[in-house]
């Protein structure tokens, strides 16, 4: 089964500040790619996506990601956070070769935008 | 319906007591996912249900925690003899086919005491 890794529980950063949260996954040939997001008190919502074509993912509210596959990384990134960026985001992987294509989450990164 | 539901979207159970949480995903969607959030610890997978495929119940925890999914819909999660450590909140998404993006329901807030 994938695993997937987000090595930095919390990150806080200052407003207007750039942002990269990490992610990797074990190795597989063919995945999809998520990114989600929950603000406090919310549910989840797709953040981006990524299934095939361009490397470099765009997403809702200013964020990007890019896909490496030699790194098995989907790194999210903002360059200049807002207040209301403060949530917590989470990485997520399907593995579609091996037919089974389930999603597995990471454990989430907690993102704290400092005034 | 509009998205996932789930219900109730609060539950307090005694210590031993069977519980069973509902999930209605969005009409049309194939495919099914129960996951369980504890404070700190992301999301962990339960249960998958892919079509008429068997689920894949890798994930749960223990054999008092079992699912099913009726008529390729509405889904319960079931757990029995519920134990302190079954609080946290369970979450059910689905997606129109495998491994494109799920949508999540609110989720059901577990308390065993």
């Amino acid at each position: 089964a994938q695993s997937v890794t987000q090595l930095d529980s919390q990150v806080p950063v200052f407003e207007e500040a750039p942002v990269e949260l990490r992610c990797n996954y074990s190795s597989s040939v063919s995945v999809y790619l998520f990114w989600y997001v929950q603000y406090p008190n919310q549910g989840l919502q797709l953040l981006l996506k990524y299934l095939s074509g361009s490397t470099l993912v765009k997403g809702i509210n200013g964020f990007e990601a890019e896909f490496n596959k030699s790194q098995t990384s989907f790194h999210l990134r903002k360059p200049s956070v807002h207040i209301s960026d403060t949530a917590e985001y989470f990485c997520a992987v399907s593995d579609i070769q091996s037919g089974a294509n389930n999603l597995f989450f990471g454990t989430g990164t907690r993102l704290t935008v400092i005034p | 319906g509009a998205g996932v539901s789930q219900s109730p979207s609060n539950k307090v159970t005694e210590k031993g007591k069977d519980v069973e949480l509902r999930c209605d995903p969005i009409s049309g969607h194939t495919a099914l996912y129960w996951y369980r959030q504890s404070l700190g610890q992301g999301l962990e997978f339960l249960i998958y249900f892919q079509g008429n495929s068997a689920p894949d119940k890798s994930g749960l925890p223990s054999d008092r925690f079992s699912a099913e999914r009726t008529g390729g819909s509405v889904s319960t999660l079931t757990i029995q003899r519920t134990q302190q450590e079954d609080s946290a909140v369970y979450l059910c998404a689905s997606s129109l086919a495998a491994g494109v993006e799920a949508f999540f329901g609110q989720g059901t807030r577990l308390t065993v005491v």
